[in-house]
């Protein structure tokens, strides 16, 4: 089946330490995405990738890096940078269909601070 | 700047009633327009999308949503509500020739049987 991945879906890290989220897809689109999901603020923008080898800072991307090495691929580091990385991650990739994006998500990685 | 304004957070309706989700839009020329439906824990699922045409458009689950211009608004609407379509809605402008959605904040609904 066609989708997109996100591992793990729980991650528990130690403050001070960096860590990685996973994110695969094999819809063979261009585009992927990373937001950050917290309550009652909707989803943030992170990081994207329109290419490989080529990404964009998003709205939040402080305390973030990404890489986009295999275009199946974007995976996801939220550094010791991150003061307050407890949230809800969420990996997309979309299609454009004409001029319009339409985005195809993860089920989400929940990163939690211990 | 565009931006995408949800105004309800939180919304309780009982099963069977009808549903209205509102969603205000800014953006300077013909917006392309989606819903997402979030259940908890879980991913976004597109539920509806609109890029031209026909205001009044269908999606998954039963719902459907009508574009006005002149209100700047893309409501999300189901004329009776099931208990599974407790979730968090979504809706999202995604500006023309640009691969960047901007997403609402999101409404809350519940469903009281």
């Amino acid at each position: 089946d066609g989708g997109i991945t996100q591992s793990p879906k729980y991650l528990f890290r130690k403050e001070g330490q960096n860590v990685t989220l996973s994110c695969e897809q094999n819809l063979n689109h261009d585009a992927m995405y990373w937001y950050r999901q917290d309550p009652g603020q909707g989803l943030r923008l992170i990081y994207y990738s329109q290419i490989v080898n080529d990404f964009q800072k998003g709205d939040i991307a402080e305390g973030y890096s990404v890489s986009r090495e295999k275009k199946e691929s974007f995976p996801l580091t939220v550094t010791s940078a991150q003061k307050n990385p407890t949230a809800f991650y969420l990996c997309a990739s979309s299609i454009r269909q004409g001029a319009v994006t339409e985005a195809f998500f993860g089920q989400g990685t929940r990163l939690t601070v211990v | 700047a565009q931006s995408v304004t949800q105004p309800d957070i939180h919304i309780t309706v009982s099963e069977g009633a009808s549903l209205e989700l509102r969603c205000n839009y800014s953006y300077g020329a013909t917006p392309y327009l989606f819903w997402y439906v979030q259940s908890p824990g879980q991913g976004l699922q597109l539920l509806l999308k609109y890029f031209s045409g026909d205001t009044l458009v269908q999606g998954i689950k039963g719902f459907e949503a009508e574009f006005k211009r002149s209100q700047s608004s893309f409501n999300l609407r189901k004329p009776s509500v099931h208990w599974s379509d407790a979730a968090e809605y979504f809706c999202a402008v995604g500006p023309y020739n640009t691969d960047k959605l901007i997403f609402g904040t999101g409404t809350r609904l519940q469903v009281f049987p």
